[in-house]
């Protein structure tokens, strides 16, 4: 256990639903990721907080994507209308400021299914 | 453009053998280069990284080379052990960057 937890662990959804995926860090770590990850490949970079500012988002992330970090603490990310492609491992990921930006941990992830 | 990939789908070891897992990859402007480890069900875990301007560093039973002629890095394993068996991700930082590039991952099975 990396002291990152993600809720909820598994979520089945319809096409066309919403859905909200929450990430609570460890508690003293500023910097915050969420990664996309299919089977039998390695994650792929979503977006990236340091504290409640969103500084950096790929061009995976659609307009469909949002992600959140109101107070600097947690973070949601919201999947609005969904598809089967966005079927995946949502991975949230944090890390001090105080160390190298290699060395992200990671919680157990969010297991999307889209039927 | 962006790409870290990776040799081997899957490496079968016997307990106890030394391990290589090899990874080439194409950004020479990454500033990191790391190896992640990732079991059944987890999220990955840091093991080792090494910076562009060197090209070994090592740590627990693990070694890391880089090799920035051929832009290939390498993760070896000592005795390794059946807890070592789990999916190995090589990943790079591109400078000025703060993401993980992660690679399609390599298998490593421990025989007993």
């Amino acid at each position: 256990d990396t002291g990152v937890s993600q809720d909820p662990r598994h979520k089945i959804t319809k096409r066309g639903q919403n859905v909200t995926f929450r990430c609570d860090p460890i508690s003293e770590h500023n910097r915050l990721y969420w990664y996309r990850q299919t089977l039998g490949q390695g994650p792929e970079f979503l977006t990236y907080f340091q504290n409640e500012a969103q500084l950096e988002k790929s061009r995976l992330l659609s307009d469909r994507f949002s992600a959140e970090r109101p107070k600097g603490s947690f973070s949601t990310l919201e999947i609005q209308r969904t598809e089967q492609g966005d079927s995946a491992m949502y991975l949230c990921a944090s890390r001090s400021g105080r160390t190298s930006e290699a060395e992200q941990f990671f919680g157990p992830g969010t297991r999307l299914t889209v039927l | 453009g962006e790409s870290v990939g990776l040799h081997l789908p899957t490496l079968s070891v016997q307990e106890g053998d030394n391990s290589i897992i090899n990874c080439a990859y194409s950004n020479s402007a990454s500033d990191y280069f790391i190896w992640y480890k990732q079991e059944s069900g987890k999220g990955p875990q840091f093991i080792i990284d090494i910076r562009s301007n060197m090209d070994k560093r090592q740590g627990q039973r693990v070694t890391v080379l880089l090799n920035k002629t051929v832009k290939h890095l390498s993760l070896q394993i000592a005795a390794t052990q059946p807890g070592d068996s789990a999916v190995y991700f090589c990943a790079e930082i591109p400078g000025s960057s703060y993401k993980l590039i992660f690679g399609s991952g390599t298998r490593l099975l421990v025989r007993p």
